[in-house]
């Protein structure tokens, strides 16, 4: 079985421009979740789907970031314009529902100069 | 509000036994989880316990809660160089179902 995948792997930018990252989930999961890890951190939720329903983003700084899930299957997150402080690993997860057992992408790492 | 909190570094000899603890503070968490990361990798699930479950056993690992005191422990019997990563300790919400994560434990293992 095929795991979450996530694109691109690394990404430079510099502050102020924008971004986005893409995850296709595992098949058949209906649960899909974004996660910043800062350097040193632990993972923190973003942005929480339910097939293509939000279901939390109260986390998401939203004058900046934005996400879609494009037909409850695969999503997008986007940075504009980025700040120094968005450089962190990005990790895509997904669950058959929630909660339920979290599987993890291996992550975009963003760098923000 | 939620937190979960876990000691920064364990360092054994190879062959030791590993204990990593964890101590969180939601008690209606339904699941608590131990993820596994490598260096420039994604989080791997190593395992997981029910809330009403004491202790889940799998292969090398042993996973011990303590529901009153709200600890986690992830036990690694014969601890080998490749178990040299960080790991992190994580609860549910027990509402939409988003996990808390610790700060993480990085393991070393000495030869």
């Amino acid at each position: 079985e095929a795991g979450v995948a996530q694109s691109p792997r690394y990404k430079i930018i510099e502050k102020r421009q924008s971004v986005a990252f893409w995850c296709n989930p595992i098949s058949g999961h209906a649960t899909l979740y974004w996660y910043q890890q800062i350097l040193g951190q632990g993972p923190k939720l973003l942005i929480q789907f339910q097939n293509n329903g939000v279901v939390d983003d109260s986390q998401l700084p939203k004058d900046r970031f934005s996400a879609e899930r494009l037909k409850g299957v695969d999503s997008t997150l986007k940075i504009q314009p980025a700040k120094l402080e968005d450089s962190a690993v990005y990790l895509c997860a997904s669950s058959l529902g929630s909660p339920d057992t979290q599987y993890f992408g291996p992550g975009t790492r963003l760098t923000v100069l | 509000g939620e937190d979960v909190e876990q000691s920064l570094f364990l360092s054994v000899r190879e062959g030791d036994s590993s204990v990593i603890n964890c101590t969180y503070t939601d008690s209606s968490s339904t699941y608590l989880y131990w993820y596994k990361q490598e260096p420039g990798a994604g989080l791997q699930l190593l395992t997981y316990i029910f809330s009403n479950m004491d202790m889940k056993q799998d292969q090398r690992l042993t996973v011990l809660l303590n529901k009153k005191d709200k600890h986690l422990s992830l036990r690694i019997a014969d601890t080998q160089t490749g178990d040299s990563a960080i790991y992190f300790c994580a609860e549910d919400d027990n509402q939409g179902g988003k996990l808390i994560f610790g700060q993480g434990t990085e393991l070393s293992v000495k030869p």
